[in-house]
This record gives structure tokens, sequence and C-alpha cells, in this order.
């Protein structure tokens, strides 16, 4: 598969356990947030997004947090397994920006059995 | 097809060749992005397609790169004398809506430039 990665931070972490992974944005007025995953030889997948009116949003497993104040995004992900091993994503969306969505460095997240 | 639909999945050239890169989008979606990932980095914009217009083309590293989507479907990354360093996976995406929202990318085309 790809050696992504070589310049990535790396979140080890046992099954089971919760992961949180962390994101700094740069653009303050960035309005909308999303996290994507990734795994080797992969498009990006959509896990879960959140708007700026809101500083916490759940999904299955999965919990996003934004702290506008310092422009921090989280991503909590409960009971982590194998198959969450991956690179995980932030990106931001901002009226300056138009449509597209302006993607973070990535962290890679393994997951040992 | 259910999702976005990208060939070729790799493509090695010489340098100083041209190549295309073509993207399916999901049927219906309005919205049209292509980014530029190198390895162990995140994926960089190079341009967005609103139907058939090419609104915002900021990203584009040089113009030796061009992308089209004359009927607003099917769209093609064009990459004239191919260099090095433009090495990397070309992802395209696709989004129902108009304003910042989920985009749903597809597979990636790996280019390797020897």
């Amino acid at each position: 598969g790809e050696s992504v990665g070589l310049h990535l931070p790396t979140l080890s972490v046992q099954e089971g356990d919760n992961s949180i992974i962390n994101c700094a944005y740069s653009n303050s007025a960035s309005d909308y947030f999303i996290w994507y995953k990734q795994e080797s030889g992969k498009g990006p997948q959509f896990i879960i997004d959140i708007r700026s009116n809101m500083d916490k949003r759940q999904g299955q497993r999965v919990t996003v947090l934004l702290n506008k104040t310092v422009k921090h995004l989280s991503l909590q992900i409960a009971a982590t397994q194998p198959g969450d091993s991956a690179v995980y994503f932030c990106a931001e969306g901002a009226r300056e920006y138009g449509n597209k969505l302006v993607f973070g460095a990535g962290t890679i997240l393994r997951v040992k059995s | 097809g259910a999702g976005v639909s990208q060939s070729p999945r790799y493509k090695v050239a010489k340098r100083g060749q041209d190549v295309a890169l073509r993207c399916d989008p999901i049927s219906g979606h309005v919205s049209l992005f292509w980014y530029q990932q190198a390895l162990g980095q995140g994926p960089e914009f190079l341009t967005y397609f609103q139907n058939e217009a090419q609104l915002d083309k900021s990203g584009l590293p040089s113009d030796r790169f061009f992308a089209e989507r004359p009927e607003g479907s099917v769209s093609t990354l064009k990459i004239q004398r191919t260099q090095q360093e433009d090495s990397a996976v070309y992802l395209c995406a696709s989004s129902l809506v108009i304003q910042p929202g989920e985009l749903f990318f597809g597979e990636g085309s790996r280019l390797t430039v020897l």
C-alpha cells in the first residue's frame, strides 16, 4: 500500500480505547468543518461535519467538537477498532474560499490489537 | 455508478508527455472539484466546476494544467509536458450542493512521472 504518513503525526491506541484526533484551523471566518478518513490507496471518506453555529455534534461512535475561540477542532472515536486505522483529515470551508474545502495535513491513527 | 469514478487508477508517464485524467461524478451532482495529493500530505485544491462553468481555477499550479467539464457531467484534467513534480494522486470529488458541504471523493488517479 501507500507509504503515506512519512511526515504526518501518528496516534497509536489500543483496540477498545477512545481516540482523540486534533486539528488547528487557521481561518477565523471558516463556518463549515468536516472530518475525512482516508485508507491506503483510497479516496477520502466522509466521517462527520459541523457548522460554526454548533460546538458539538455526535454520530455513530464519533463526536466532533469545535472551539472557535482557539480555532480548534477535534474528532473523538469511541471504542476504537482495527478498521479505524487510517489517515484522518480535517477540512474547513469559508465564504471567501467559495465552495472548496481546505484540508489540513492529516493524522495517522494506528490501532493495536 | 453509485460513486465517483476516476480513470485511469494508475498512470506512468515519461517526463514531457501529456496525460489526461477522467472523472465521472455522481449523477446529478452540480459541483465538481479536482484536488492534488502529494505523498504524505493532505489534498490541495486545484479547480472547481459548477455544472459546465469553471468558477475557480486558482489552485492550478501552472498553465500546463487544464481542466474541462463541457457538458456539466464528466470532467477531464489534462497535464501537458509532465514534470517529475507533477507526480501525485489526483482526486476528483463531487457535491450535490453549491455551498460548502460534503464532498464525495473518487479513489483517485495516481500519476508517476519518470
